[in-house]
């Protein structure tokens, strides 16, 4: 079965800091990744995500995350955080079970300071 | 904004009582699919619905059911409520039923308390 871990559940960064959010994954073949953004009282956004090819993906508010098979990582980053990315943060992959659904992580929530 | 609304965005229900929650997918989206995000935890897959049907169920209860109508919205009704049924409900419209090809579209969700 499939399994998503995301060590850290409360990072808290300076504005202007660079940020790493780790993910690590199990699953039975190469898998499509995902990086989903939960604003306060929001839902669900994708940031990007990963299928196959460059290992470098590009997503969306300047958030790249990069794919390491030997880890079995899939780490999201950004440069220079704003305080407007304060927000929980969920690694996801699909269910194997029927892969018409989504495998969410536990998250993490960032605390952006002044 | 995703064009996906949920209602209603907050409900506060008594334990054993019945509650519908609703979702307006997307404009064109035929897929529904409904997760539970309880206090803390990543979202957890209820069902989904592809043009009308049932396609995938996750690990909830028979009393957790649901409905998709023919302009694709959606509900979602759960029987006899538990405390544990406390959560958000977050419904996801999209043009097709598998995640690998298509994007997911959250709504804001809909906070359920049961006392």
């Amino acid at each position: 079965a499939q399994s998503v871990t995301q060590p850290d559940i409360h990072i808290t960064v300076s504005e202007g800091a660079s940020l790493e959010l780790r993910c690590n994954y199990s699953y039975g073949a190469t898998p499509y990744l995902f990086w989903y953004v939960q604003s306060p009282g929001q839902g669900l956004q994708l940031l990007l995500k990963y299928f196959s090819g460059d290992t470098l993906v590009q997503g969306i508010k300047g958030f790249e995350a990069e794919f390491k098979r030997s880890q079995s990582s899939f780490n999201l980053r950004k440069p220079s955080v704003h305080w407007s990315d304060a927000a929980e943060y969920f690694c996801a992959l699909p269910d194997q079970t029927g892969a018409n659904n989504l495998f969410f992580g536990t998250g993490t929530r960032l605390t952006v300071i002044p | 904004e995703t064009g996906v609304t949920q209602s209603p965005t907050h409900l506060i229900k008594t334990r054993g009582q019945q509650v519908t929650l609703r979702c307006s997918s997307q404009s064109g989206h035929n897929t529904v699919s409904w997760y539970q995000q309880a206090l803390g935890q990543g979202p957890q897959f209820i069902f989904q619905y592809y043009r009308e049907e049932e396609n995938g169920r996750g690990n909830f209860p028979p009393r957790f059911s649901g409905l998709q109508f023919p302009n694709y919205s959606s509900e979602l009704n759960v029987n006899a409520l538990e405390l544990d049924d406390s959560a958000l409900y977050l419904c996801a419209s999209s043009l097709g039923s598998r995640v690998m090809n298509t994007e997911a579209f959250f709504g804001q969700g809909t906070r359920l308390t049961v006392v």
